[in-house]
């Protein structure tokens, strides 16, 4: 029962394409399709951009899209624009009932 | 407009206790799970505790097992954590969220801020 592990920061110039990574467990990401990613800019309400591992809520820009791999769950954001520059969180399905979600460490991402 | 506004967030002692509250406005609360997750100063998101729409279940993380209570008042369109045995570790933002689904939270509120310090 641990924190998914996330980069610190990943930085990109605009209009390039940033992928960040979320690497858990056999017991979260691995068994489960549950995987979803936040947009948190500090002081404000975190945003959900991806749920069930890749589909997007009605009003997320189309640049952002998630997958996984094995024990691996990934957000890419392509096109970057100066707005994208936020940390990013995913979070997993961990399915104990006294560590029901695991969230990732976070992810500071910088458009240069 | 879909909001959760949490209040209830203050300076405490350890050993103390503090009430959160979340009012919910814009969305058929009583149709949502609900969630507290939490964030310490310079740390990541954290979950602390789940409720069911009905209020019929609920989970707690085992660092806050036997100290915090979740509750709902779907009448009042209310979500509360009841804070006991405060120590400094539990100091963070603490943010209500709901649960569109498993693993997704949305909305969330923008939290309130509990500082356990003597």
């Amino acid at each position: 029962q641990s924190a998914l592990t996330q980069p610190a920061s990943v930085s990109g110039s605009p209009g390039q394409s940033i992928t960040i990574s979320c690497a858990g467990a056999s017991s979260d990401v691995g068994t489960y399709n549950l995987v979803s990613w936040y947009q948190h800019h500090p002081g404000k309400a975190p945003k959900l951009m991806i749920y069930d591992v890749s589909k997007r809520p009605s009003g997320v820009s189309n640049r952002f899209s998630g997958s996984k791999s094995g024990n691996t769950a990934s957000l890419t954001i392509s096109g970057l624009q100066a707005e994208d520059e936020a940390d990013y969180y995913c979070c997993a399905y961990a399915g104990s009932n006294t560590f029901l979600y695991a969230f990732g460490t976070g992810t500071k991402v910088t458009v240069l | 407009e879909v909001q959760l506004v949490e209040s209830g967030g203050g300076l405490v002692q350890p050993g103390g206790s503090l009430r959160l509250s979340c009012a919910a406005s814009g969305f058929t609360f009583s149709s949502y799970e609900m969630n507290w997750v939490r964030q310490a100063p310079g740390k990541g998101l954290e979950w602390v505790s789940y409720i069911s729409s009905s209020g019929s279940t609920i989970y707690y993380a085992d660092y806050v097992k036997g100290r915090f209570t979740i509750s709902r008042d779907n009448a009042k369109n209310s979500l509360y954590l009841q804070m006991n045995s405060l120590s400094a570790e539990d100091t963070a933002v603490y943010h209500c969220a709901g649960g569109r689904s498993i693993a997704t939270f949305d909305p969330w509120g923008q939290g309130t801020l509990v500082t356990v310090s003597s």
